[in-house]
């Protein structure tokens, strides 16, 4: 089975700080996504990346920006956290079929 | 734009009791429509649509896909407390080729 590991369950910034949420898989997909998922709103995309040092934006990006250095890895960074970027944040991996297999998410508060 | 709506966003009902949860979607390049359910981690994968009216079952779920009116229903029948959670539709397709997520549907099965 795909694992899809995100490092941290909980999260506690404050606001202006520099945060990486990282995510590891362990089945050489080369697609990795990272969503935000806020109540009512859904799961709603912030960038993809198709290879390694590949990104492209998703539907939200703005106040984001990640890094995927090797493949296995794919890292979310909040340059400067805002309260407005509280929220359950999940990483997922697509494999040769159409399903995604998604980490544990992160669920961060920015205080 | 490419959308999936997913009808109600929460139901409250008793165990016993049988449910449908619906999602309509209108995304360019269709490819497959995909449910998932989450509990308070990751979501995991439930069904995979890509066919009209066959219907896919796994215990007390079933799931079936109507490509000419863009919708599905999922089916759970004698509820129990264990199916409360979100259930998620998405649909795989779009100009980029990857999952559009609905917005959830929260369901409670009280005892």
């Amino acid at each position: 089975d795909v694992k899809v590991t995100q490092s941290s369950r909980y999260l506690v910034k404050r606001t202006g700080e520099k945060v990486f949420l990282e995510c590891v898989q362990d089945m050489d997909h080369e697609n990795m996504f990272w969503y935000r998922q806020d109540p009512g709103l859904g799961l709603r995309l912030i960038y993809f990346s198709y290879d390694v040092k590949m990104k492209e934006k998703g539907d939200i990006p703005e106040g984001y920006s990640v890094s995927r250095e090797k493949k296995e890895r794919f890292s979310l960074i909040l340059e400067s956290a805002s309260t407005n970027q509280t929220s359950m944040y999940l990483c997922a991996t697509k494999g040769v079929n159409y399903g995604y297999t998604f980490g544990s998410g992160t669920r961060l508060t920015v205080v | 734009e490419d959308k999936v709506v997913q009808s109600p966003l929460s139901l409250v009902v008793h165990e016993g009791d049988t449910v449908t949860l619906n999602c309509s979607y209108e995304v360019t390049n269709f490819r497959s429509l995909l449910w998932y359910k989450q509990e308070k981690k990751a979501p995991t994968f439930l069904f995979m649509l890509t066919s009209s009216g066959i219907e896919k079952k796994s215990g007390r779920l079933s799931s079936i896909l109507d490509k000419k009116e863009l919708f599905s229903i999922l089916n759970i029948t004698a509820t129990q407390t264990g199916d409360s959670a979100i259930y998620l539709c998405a649909v795989y397709g779009g100009a980029t080729n990857k999952l559009i997520f609905g917005t959830g549907t929260l369901l409670a099965v009280q005892p």
